[in-house]
């Protein structure tokens, strides 16, 4: 079955800097790779995702880069906020149409410090 | 919509005792999930539906879990009898089924907290 990497664990930036945050996966098979923020005492909720057929894809301050050679995608966050503050999960799903479930990484805690 | 619905929000019970957590997915969606989170294992998907019907209970952890959707607008999750190991976030998710069969996203309900003493 698929298994999802993520790293780091934690991140400390500096306002106003960019925070990167990548994950691998092991199933070739996986096309679909949402990100999800989570504050404090919080539900997740979707912030940005890709498919396998797009490299790359831009929502304002945040981006998804994805290399499915390699196996792994990554999410940047540009010109970051103390607002930006939360543990963030990448996740990769299997093949479109199958009932194939998403499967988390274990989280990045990203602290922004003003 | 008032987005994905759990009962209850904090659950303190003892060792042994029988705890049932509740989801209202929101309306239309056909995809329902139980994720459990806690801080050495990160969110863990314990089964899910499609259109009432369970697709994946691998996750399930043992016997002493089980999960329901008698309907469209309603789930539970219960553990019977309920051991300290269990104590977590219960997150209940939904999700749309697209045109097409797109994966949709998942729309996560506030948990219900459980701890078992």
């Amino acid at each position: 079955g698929e298994n999802v990497e993520q790293h780091p664990s934690t991140l400390s930036v500096q306002e106003g800097d960019s925070a990167v945050i990548k994950c691998t996966y092991s199933d070739s098979a996986s096309n679909y790779f949402p990100w999800y923020k989570q504050e404090l005492g919080k539900r997740p909720q979707l912030i940005i995702d890709i498919r396998s057929n797009v490299g790359e894809k831009k929502d304002q301050r945040i981006a998804v880069t994805l290399n499915k050679t390699a196996k792994h995608f990554s999410l940047h966050i540009t010109e970051t906020q103390p607002e930006d503050s939360a543990v963030y999960f990448c996740a990769a799903k299997g093949k479109e149409g199958s009932q194939g479930n998403l499967i988390f990484g274990k989280g990045t805690k990203l602290s922004v410090k003003p | 919509d008032a987005g994905v619905i759990q009962s209850p929000r904090h659950e303190v019970t003892e060792m042994g005792q029988e705890v049932t957590l509740r989801c209202k997915p929101i309306s239309g969606h056909n995809s329902l999930f139980w994720y459990r989170q806690t801080m050495m294992r990160g969110l863990e998907l314990l089964i899910y539906f499609n259109n009432n019907v369970p697709i994946d209970d691998s996750g399930m952890p043992e016997d002493r879990f089980s999960a329901k959707m008698p309907n469209a607008s309603f789930s539970t999750l219960k553990i019977q009898p309920s051991e300290p190991r269990d104590s977590a976030v219960y997150f209940c998710a939904s999700s749309p089924r697209s045109a097409g069969g797109r994966t949709g996203e998942l729309f996560f309900g506030e948990g219900s907290r459980l701890t078992v003493l």
